[in-house]
């Protein structure tokens, strides 16, 4: 079946230390996105990938870190420079980055700080 | 800035009883039009979407959405709600010139009591 993967499904950080979430799409797709869901805010845009080898910050990208070498992968690093990281992470993919493509979502990482 | 607004933050009905969400977004062009559920424990599911044409789109699950270019409003509805329509709503609006961004909304949790 086609979909996007993202693992883990908990993550835990503990104070200083970058982690790693990956996102993996065999839908085809060329644009992929990281967004950061918390209680009562929606949705907020962290990095987005319109090709493979390219990407651009969303609105809240300060603190992350993204890279896309593979057409199929777009793995995001929260780094220790995030000082609220608590939250749920979520991936998405649409075929191209058109504005009338709707994206599909994983079922997303809950990050928490030890 | 683009922006969504979900008046409605968390809404309670009984079984059999209508349901009507509201979504207001601020931009003054062309814009395609998402709403988003999420169930409990699942991903993100596109429940229907507004790009042209006749502005009452008919989703899944038996749910619909006008679109009210004058009012800048794309509500959610269904005439009969079921218990298994509990989850989270997310409207979610980008502009139909070049390469945008899609906004969401902060999402309303719907509660249907059996």
């Amino acid at each position: 079946d086609g979909g996007i993967t993202q693992s883990p499904k908990y993550l835990f950080r503990k104070e200083g230390q970058n982690v790693t979430l990956s996102c993996e799409q065999n839908l085809n797709h060329d644009a992929m996105y990281w967004y950061r869901q918390d209680p009562g805010q929606g949705l907020r845009l962290i990095y987005y990938s319109q090709i493979v080898n390219d990407f651009q910050k969303g609105d809240i990208a300060e603190g992350y870190s993204v890279s896309r070498e593979k057409k199929e992968s777009f793995p995001l690093t929260v780094t220790s420079a995030q000082k609220n990281p608590t939250a749920f992470y979520l991936c998405a993919s649409s075929i191209t980055s058109g504005n009338n493509q709707p994206q599909h979502f994983g079922d997303g990482t809950r990050l928490s700080i030890l | 800035a683009q922006s969504v607004s979900q008046h409605n933050h968390h809404v309670i009905l009984s079984e059999a009883a209508s349901l009507e969400l509201g979504c207001n977004y601020s931009y003054g062009g062309t814009v395609n039009l998402f709403w988003y559920v999420q169930y409990p424990g699942q991903h993100l599911q596109l429940l229907l979407k507004y790009f042209s044409g006749d502005p009452l789109v008919k989703g899944i699950k038996g749910f619909e959405a006008e679109f009210i270019k004058s009012k800048f409003s794309f509500n959610l509805r269904k005439p009969s709600v079921q218990w298994s329509d509990t989850a989270e709503y997310f409207c979610a609006v980008i502009p139909n010139t070049g390469f945008q961004k899609l906004v969401f909304g902060t999402g309303t949790r719907l509660l249907v009591s059996p």
